[in-house]
């Protein structure tokens, strides 16, 4: 049981590349969710999503896109990078909307855009 | 929409001294609440967290969180902090109020000296 996987772990791009970066959960897990996090800013919602084929948009959705195909897998693409989205990213999930589920977090996603 | 407050930015302490964070939330009706931790350079990770019944919630560590209904509030507490606490704390908040995506504070950043 692996828990919350993300990929990669560093990345560099330069201003206009996209990238992917991956997540996926092996805990059957309904419902996924992306942050960035920025100094002194907390954990921002980026888009979330409470079920295979289902996405929304969180706080901080532009210059991002998801998707959620299984239950397993919520990858966030950035388009077209700009510096302004160099941040540590974390995907995140919980089991489902009952009360008393704890958020489980991948060990985050440095990315650098130059 | 829920918020959470985080009223502390940056604390610092002395080895020894006593510890309370605060954090407030939005929603009146029925909450999860959460605090998490993230030492340097890791991932989040959960201290402790609150669903129902005894509102006073002990977690790892020694830390503890007196939930307070009547003020929307979720205290962190630890009597007696230590250098290995040095680390940044986020209360969060989940529940039926905005959506079962998790809501967190901007953080505060902790440094004891030993």
């Amino acid at each position: 049981n692996a828990g919350v996987t993300q990929t990669p772990k560093f990345q560099v791009l330069k201003t206009g590349q996209s990238m992917t970066l991956q997540c996926a959960q092996d805990m059957n897990h309904e419902y996924m969710s992306w942050y960035r996090q920025d100094p002194g800013m907390g954990l921002r919602l980026i888009h979330y999503s409470v079920g295979a084929g289902i996405t929304d948009q969180g706080e901080v959705p532009n210059g991002y896109n998801v998707s959620r195909s299984t239950t397993e897998d919520f990858p966030l693409r950035l388009l077209s990078a700009a510096p302004s989205q160099t941040s540590v990213y974390f995907c995140a999930s919980t089991l489902d909307r009952d009360s008393g589920n704890t958020i489980y977090f991948g060990e985050g996603s440095w990315l650098t855009v130059v | 929409a829920q918020s959470v407050s985080q009223h502390n930015h940056h604390v610092i302490l002395s080895e020894a001294a006593s510890l309370e964070l605060g954090c407030n939330y939005s929603y009146g009706g029925t909450v999860n609440l959460f605090w998490y931790v993230q030492y340097p350079g890791q991932h989040l990770q959960l201290l402790l967290k609150y669903f129902s019944g005894d509102p006073l919630v002990k977690g790892i560590k020694g830390f503890e969180a007196e939930f307070i209904k009547s003020k929307f509030s979720f205290n962190l507490r630890k009597p007696s902090v230590q250098w290995s606490d040095t680390a940044e704390y986020f209360c969060a908040v989940n529940g039926p109020g905005g959506s079962y995506i998790p809501t967190f504070g901007r953080g505060t950043s902790l440094i004891v000296h030993p």
